[in-house]
């Protein structure tokens, strides 16, 4: 298994509140990404990394940040979370820039009431 | 808005038996094509990565072929197992490593 590890893997906040997950990973792949899954619609992309310090957004990046530091870990934070940022968010990581298989963490279940 | 459909939604077949599952994507600026099978409470897992126009993949049971001229993709299961019940996505690769994913296919092997 690719060394990728989501924390927390679980979590309730509260509205407003700003929240941050972070991915780590030891492969040292030059890519991450975070994704989100809901019910009814596949993993969509919300910001994704090529580097470190160099992040861009994905298509569902309203409301979200990100920060790469470190090649082995890249954060996602909910700025003030809302119930509709209420989701399963996935990290995935690949050796090149497209044309290679993505390695995905556990998961983490984020819950906003 | 760039689309990846995945038909069925669902399946479920009884064990033995072969099944397909279909993914079309836009056929213009092509670049790969990636299929994942997804467990319930795993993490999805690559399957393969296409990229040639007629291009057939196999792993074990499970083949992939390509269309990329016409946008689709087929995965074939032959002699389904119950281990074999899982969401099978696909993904539309745009080449800056980003994936579009489809809604995937629920596929469940009654023994």
């Amino acid at each position: 298994d690719a060394g990728i590890t989501q924390s927390p893997r679980h979590k309730v906040t509260e509205t407003g509140t700003p929240v941050t997950l972070r991915c780590h990973q030891t492969e040292n792949h030059r890519y991450m990404y975070w994704y989100r899954q809901d019910p009814g619609h596949g993993l969509r992309l919300i910001h994704y990394s090529y580097g470190v310090k160099d992040t861009d957004k994905g298509e569902v990046s309203d409301g979200y940040s990100v920060s790469r530091s470190k090649t082995e870990d890249f954060l996602l934070t909910l700025e003030s979370a809302t119930s509709s940022q209420t989701s399963v968010y996935f990290c995935a990581i690949s050796e090149r820039q497209g044309r290679t298989e993505a390695f995905f963490g556990q998961g983490t279940r984020l819950t906003v009431v | 808005i760039l689309n990846v459909e995945q038909s069925p939604q669902s399946l479920h077949v009884q064990e033995g038996d072969s099944t397909n599952f279909t993914c079309s994507f836009p056929s213009s600026n092509f670049y790969a094509l990636h299929w994942y099978r997804w467990e319930t409470a795993k993490s999805p897992e690559a399957l393969f990565v296409m990229t040639l126009n007629g291009d057939e993949k196999k792993k074990g049971r499970i083949s992939a072929t390509l269309n990329t001229k016409e946008g689709y993709s087929y995965l074939y299961i032959k002699g389904s197992q119950p281990e074999d019940s899982a969401t099978y996505l696909c993904a539309f690769d745009r080449s800056q490593g980003n994936l579009i994913f489809g809604k995937g296919t629920k596929l469940s092997v009654k023994p």
